[in-house]
């Protein structure tokens, strides 16, 4: 089965310090691997995504995730955080499944990232 | 407009009731997508329009929920006879290409349901 994980709930990390949100996936083939941002209230805004190419891609606002097949593992980075980038942090891939998949995207359970002055 | 535009934001329905929930995706999008959001959860695939055609409803939870997307533009998704257990956030996401080209999805703020 397709699933994505995301094995902290919450991240906790200091104003200008690098911060690391972790995604691993399973899926068959080759993935198509997103990362979303939600503020309170508010729906999932676009981060970057990994469809081919370099394996470090970069996003929206100074993020930038590292894709690894070998670890099956696409965590989200950024080199200094701000107190504005607390949120929850969604990991999602594309449902590669057969007979129904028209490319709805599986998320984890996502992680709550608190950033600190 | 300029995204993805959902209404209400805010539903409150009794145990019994129906409810419509409304989805206006970005002009020109091909492919719209309704997500159900648990509390403290991920969203999870409901359903896939491209244009106006259903291509995918196999995440819809059971028959009481209906979607349709009649012009290839504005959705609406349905829920009859609500339960407490519809209690979510809707969400709804189009993008510009068939879902299957990894285009991102673009997504509104969403429809909080709450049955009582």
């Amino acid at each position: 089965a397709q699933s994505v994980a995301q094995p902290e709930d919450q991240v906790n990390v200091a104003e200008g310090n690098p911060l690391t949100v972790k995604c691993t996936y399973s899926v068959s083939g080759n993935p198509y691997l997103f990362w979303y941002v939600q503020y309170p209230n508010r729906g999932l805004q676009f981060l970057l995504k990994y469809i081919t190419g370099d394996n470090l891609v970069k996003g929206s606002y100074g993020f930038e995730a590292e894709f690894n097949k070998s670890q099956t593992s696409f965590h989200l980075k950024k080199p200094s955080a701000l107190v504005s980038d607390s949120a929850l942090y969604f990991c999602a891939v594309r449902d590669m499944s057969y007979g129904g998949s028209q490319g709805n995207l599986i998320f984890g359970k996502g992680t709550k990232l608190s950033v600190k002055p | 407009g300029a995204g993805v535009s959902q209404s209400p934001r805010y539903k409150v329905a009794k145990r019994g009731q129906d409810v419509a929930l409304r989805c206006d995706p970005i002009s020109g999008h091909v492919s719209l997508f309704w997500y159900q959001q648990a509390l403290g959860q991920g969203p999870e695939f409901l359903t896939y329009f491209q244009n106006e055609a259903q291509l995918d409803k196999s995440g819809l939870p059971s028959d009481r929920f209906f979607a349709e997307r009649p012009e290839g533009s504005v959705s609406t998704l349905k829920i009859q006879r609500t339960q407490q257990e519809d209690s979510a956030v809707y969400l709804c996401a189009s993008s510009l290409a068939r879902g299957t080209q990894g285009q991102p999805q673009h997504f509104g703020d969403g429809t909080r349901l709450s049955i009582l």
